[in-house]
């Protein structure tokens, strides 16, 4: 099945843009959507169809997609945006696919 | 607004079954696709299943090897996992979630806190 991968962990100071990257053959070409799970919590949509916003979610949190990579990114970075990351496809039609995740830290 | 409460989980011993459940408010139960995404403790979210609202299944062949059955009462607004031959690394927080579809893809838009299950003797 696709594979994505994502970095295991990223560390970023408090006001700065943290950007997340989610790597897939090809991944422009497809509907890529992104999860925040912080500790204890279930996992919350944060960007669907590679860009879009659900309600509720900070305009700070933006996503783009295009060639191999697509990226999250998190502008002015705040001690709430800690928490694991992971982006998705839906591969083939067929199944559900998540990347490794990626813990943000902030400094 | 939507909300998912599973139930279900505990400690069983390797070889045994059990059957999860979610039951879902807040929206049109009937017409959405329902799914379980589990997560092993420290590590990453891995989707199991996915049904329908009219009952059709999908699985993460891999991972449920024919082990795993998803099902649905539309009546109660529920739907659940039923997992047999449970072996220790099918220990996990397992979540439900209510999907959908939009353009060629498909997300969780919704998801439950996770019910746990831990196979050990």
């Amino acid at each position: 099945s696709y594979a994505l991968t994502q970095p295991p962990s990223l560390s970023v100071a408090p006001g700065q843009t943290a950007r997340i990257t989610c790597g897939g053959n090809n991944i422009g070409s497809t509907s890529v959507n992104w999860y925040r799970q912080k500790p204890g919590q279930a996992p919350v949509l944060a960007v669907y169809d590679s860009s879009g916003r659900p309600s509720g979610i900070p305009e700070r949190l933006s996503g783009s997609n295009s060639g191999n990579t697509a990226t999250l990114t998190i502008d002015r970075v705040e001690a709430g945006d800690e928490a694991d990351y992971y982006c998705q496809v839906w591969d083939s039609g067929l199944y559900w696919v998540f990347g490794g995740g990626t813990t943000l830290t902030v400094l | 607004q939507v909300q998912l409460s599973e139930s279900g989980g505990g400690v069983v011993q390797p070889g045994r079954s059990l059957r999860l459940s979610c039951a879902a408010s807040g929206f049109t139960f009937s017409t959405y696709a329902m799914h379980w995404v589990r997560q092993a403790p420290g590590k990453g979210l891995e989707w199991v299943a996915r049904i329908s609202g009219e009952g059709g299944v999908m699985y993460n062949v891999d991972l449920a090897k024919g082990r795993f059955t998803i099902s649905r009462d539309n009546s109660k607004n529920t739907h659940y996992l039923y997992m047999r031959s449970l072996r220790a690394e099918d220990t996990a927080v397992y979540h439900c979630a209510k999907g959908t579809f939009l353009g060629s893809g498909s997300f969780l838009d919704s998801w439950g806190q996770g019910t746990l299950v831990t196979v050990s003797s």
